[in-house]
């Protein structure tokens, strides 16, 4: 099993659709989950943190169920700019339990159509 | 709070050469790890490092690929003899300490010629 599988995508919207992005990742002992979004030829940005309760930003909501070792993100009300690619991210404990690491799925493309 | 920097932007090197890829964590990040993303590709952990020491390498390839990260400057990513297949996106993220989210630089578009 892969550390972090994404959705392999893509996905073609129109304007206004709700969309929804699937992650599961393999290590339990994970601490940490991003969404990240890159546009084409840019660097990844944090787009947001996944908290256990929930968390919401906007037209944006992130879930957690650690129990299902599942991530998910929502956008509402797609608006055009949304295009990129969207990083499932998860950050996990590596050697003696003192430092960690950064992985990241592969990415689902979006593309919000007019 | 300048954001993380990576120098240069792009590098073009003749098979052979050596590439030297900067990276300038933001103001207070002691964590740095290194990816590299080739063509319509996600992004492939390389190494993670602290200052004056190297954490986890175990995404670096066993031979021409280096990095470090010193006390004092940048740290450095370094590919000796480079081939086509080198050719790629090379990102460097940061980040304050172990748990929280790690911010990017612009990344350095290696060329090999």
């Amino acid at each position: 099993r892969k550390e972090v599988e994404q959705d392999p995508g893509p996905f073609n919207v129109p304007e206004g659709a709700t969309v929804a992005f699937n992650c599961t990742y393999s290590n339990s002992a994970s601490q940490s989950f991003f969404w990240y979004r890159q546009d084409c030829r840019k660097e990844p940005k944090l787009l947001m943190s996944v908290y256990s309760s929930g968390n919401e930003d906007g037209r944006f909501t992130a879930q957690l169920n650690r129990a299902s070792q599942y991530i998910s993100l929502l956008i509402r009300d797609s608006k055009l700019s949304d295009s990129a690619t969207y990083l499932c991210v998860v950050k996990g404990v590596i050697g003696g339990g003192s430092n960690y690491k950064l992985t990241f799925g592969k990415g689902t493309l979006l593309t919000v159509n007019p | 709070n300048a954001g993380v920097m990576q120098n240069p932007r792009h590098l073009v090197r003749r098979r052979g050469q050596e590439a030297r890829l900067r990276c300038s964590p933001m103001k207070g990040h002691s964590h740095v790890y290194w990816y590299r993303q080739l063509p319509e590709e996600g992004l492939k952990f390389m190494v993670y490092l602290q200052k004056e020491n190297i954490i986890d390498e175990s995404g670096m390839p066993k031979e021409r690929f280096s990095a470090e990260f010193p006390k004092e400057g940048p740290s450095i990513l370094r590919i000796q003899q480079v081939v086509r297949g080198d050719s790629a996106a090379y990102f460097c993220a940061s980040s304050p300490n172990r748990a929280t989210e790690a911010f990017f630089g612009q990344g350095t578009r290696l060329t090999v010629v």
